[in-house]
């Protein structure tokens, strides 16, 4: 069982160049999200997807845009990366029932230089 | 605004030691999840509490949820390395989002 998948598992930019992570479930979740994790920060929302077709913002969504591809792709694009976006990014999804954990990838360590 | 405050930060004890750290909020959650994370690897899912005053086992591992599902504490009996790793609490407040808190990582030392 895959769970969720991420790609690609690490990434080094330069300031300016664009990117785009990939993220894929196959537990037919219809909630996936975009989570970045700097150190002392905790977990960050960048954006969300409710539902396929759907997009919302998150805590932190500056710098950064998601396309819910369909019900299984969801992918977060940096248009000009910057230094201040380097860190690890995780991928989650969840079903709609209540109280249902989020599974989560095992994120992409993003470096920008 | 971080809406759950987790203590202590970071927590360093001996194998065989016991440990509790804790989850705070001023806001009430439909339910509390703990997830725990170890290096390179995404958080997984340890246990939900969701009723008020709710004490759950795992193991070694007790969860409890506050009366007024504002807060929570995870107590560990006699620790092992194996419990090393990074423990986030998140509340669900619905529409399906979680709000982390910035996590306690504990250290078991062999």
């Amino acid at each position: 069982n895959a769970g969720v998948t991420q790609t690609p598992k690490f990434q080094v930019l330069k300031t300016g160049q664009s990117m785009t992570l990939q993220c894929a479930q196959d537990m037919n979740h219809n909630s996936m999200y975009w989570y970045r994790q700097d150190p002392g920060m905790g977990l960050r929302l960048i954006y969300y997807s409710a539902s396929e077709g759907t997009t919302d913002k998150g805590e932190v969504p500056n710098g950064y845009n998601v396309s819910r591809l369909n019900k299984r792709e969801f992918s977060l694009r940096l248009e000009s990366a910057a230094p201040s976006q380097t860190s690890v990014y995780f991928c989650a999804s969840t079903g709609t029932v209540l109280n249902q954990p989020q599974h989560f990838g095992d994120g992409t360590r993003l470096s920008i230089l | 605004t971080q809406l759950l405050e987790q203590s202590p930060q970071f927590l360093s004890i001996q194998e065989g030691e016991n440990l509790t750290v804790y989850c705070n909020s001023s806001s009430v959650f439909s339910s509390l999840q703990w997830y725990r994370q170890e290096p390179g690897e995404g958080p997984v899912l340890l246990v939900t509490v969701v009723t008020g005053g709710e004490v759950k086992k795992l193991k070694r591992l007790t969860f409890q949820f506050g009366d007024a599902r504002k807060d929570s504490s995870l107590h560990i009996t006699a620790a092992q390395p194996g419990d090393t790793g990074l423990y986030l609490c998140a509340g669900a407040g619905g529409n399906n989002r979680l709000a982390f808190g910035k996590g306690n990582q504990v250290v078991v030392i062999p």
